[in-house]
C-alpha cells in the first residue's frame, strides 16, 4: 500500500531563517506531488504540484519554492522566512496515469515563525 | 461568491445521531466530488470520492452529489465520538486543480 511521510511534525524557526519540509512516499511510481497550506477556518490553499522530476508549478507567488529531486520525493523550501510563513504544511500526492485520482494527504508541518 | 461554500459549524450532536454535511459550489464544470476527515493536528483523510452525480455509501457514510443544484452532502449515520472531526468537502474537473471547503467542526457527545 502507499505511504506518505512528512517531516518534521513541528518546526519553529527565526524570521529570516531558511527552511526545507520534506515529504517522501512509497508504494507507488510517478506521482503527482502537492504542498499546501492550510489556514485556521480558511480551507486548503494550493502552493506548488509537480507532475514528474524536476518538473513544478506554481500557483501563489510567495516567499516559498519547490523542488523534486527524485521520483517520490518533494521539498519545499525558502530563503528567509517571513512571520507570514507561518502555518499547517501538508504535502499530498496521487495517481499520475489513468485520469482524474483523490489526492492522499501527509500528516502535515506545523511551522511557527517567531 | 467563494467557488466552494462550506458552513464551518461547529456542529455538535449526541452519539447515534444522523450528522448531514453540506458544501455549495459554483464552477458547474466540476465532476470529482471528495469528503475528507482531519483530526486535530493530523492531515485529511478521504473519506468518500464519488465522480458525476449520486449516491454513495460506504459502511455508516453516505456522499451524495446534486449537479442540477450544484450541491453535495455527507450523512453519517449512528454517529460515534470518533467521528469528531473537521470534514473538508473538496471537487475538481482534473487532478491539479481541486478546490476545498474551509471545512465544518463535527463534536459527537457521548
Amino acid at each position: 500500500s502507499q505511504t506518505i511521510h512528512q517531516w518534521p511534525a513541528t518546526l519553529v524557526q527565526p524570521v529570516g531563517s531558511p527552511l526545507s519540509l520534506e515529504c517522501t512516499v512509497e508504494g507507488t511510481s510517478n506521482p503527482n506531488l502537492y504542498w499546501y497550506r492550510q489556514a485556521a477556518g480558511r480551507g486548503l490553499q494550493l502552493l506548488f504540484y509537480s507532475v514528474g522530476i524536476g518538473q513544478i508549478s506554481s500557483e501563489v507567488p510567495q516567499n516559498l519554492s519547490a523542488s523534486r529531486p527524485q521520483d517520490r520525493q518533494f521539498i519545499l523550501s525558502s530563503k528567509k522566512l517571513l512571520l507570514s510563513d507561518s502555518g499547517f504544511y501538508l504535502c499530498a500526492w496521487s495517481g499520475g496515469v489513468g485520469g482524474n485520482q483523490p489526492q492522499h494527504f501527509g500528516d502535515g508541518t506545523r511551522l511557527s515563525i517567531l | 461568491q467563494k467557488e466552494v461554500e462550506q458552513d464551518p459549524g461547529p456542529l455538535s450532536v449526541p452519539e447515534g445521531a444522523i450528522v448531514s454535511l453540506n458544501c455549495t459550489y459554483s464552477n458547474s464544470a466540476f465532476q470529482y466530488f471528495m469528503w475528507y476527515r482531519q483530526y486535530s493536528r493530523k492531515g485529511p483523510e478521504l473519506l468518500m470520492y464519488t465522480y458525476s452525480s449520486g449516491n454513495k455509501e460506504d459502511g455508516r457514510f453516505t456522499a451524495q452529489v446534486d449537479k442540477s443544484s450544484k450541491y453535495i452532502s455527507l450523512f453519517i449515520r449512528d454517529s460515534q465520538p470518533s467521528d469528531s472531526a473537521t470534514y473538508l468537502c473538496a471537487m475538481s474537473y482534473n487532478n491539479n486543480d481541486m478546490r476545498f471547503g474551509a471545512g465544518t467542526r463535527l463534536t459527537v457527545k457521548p
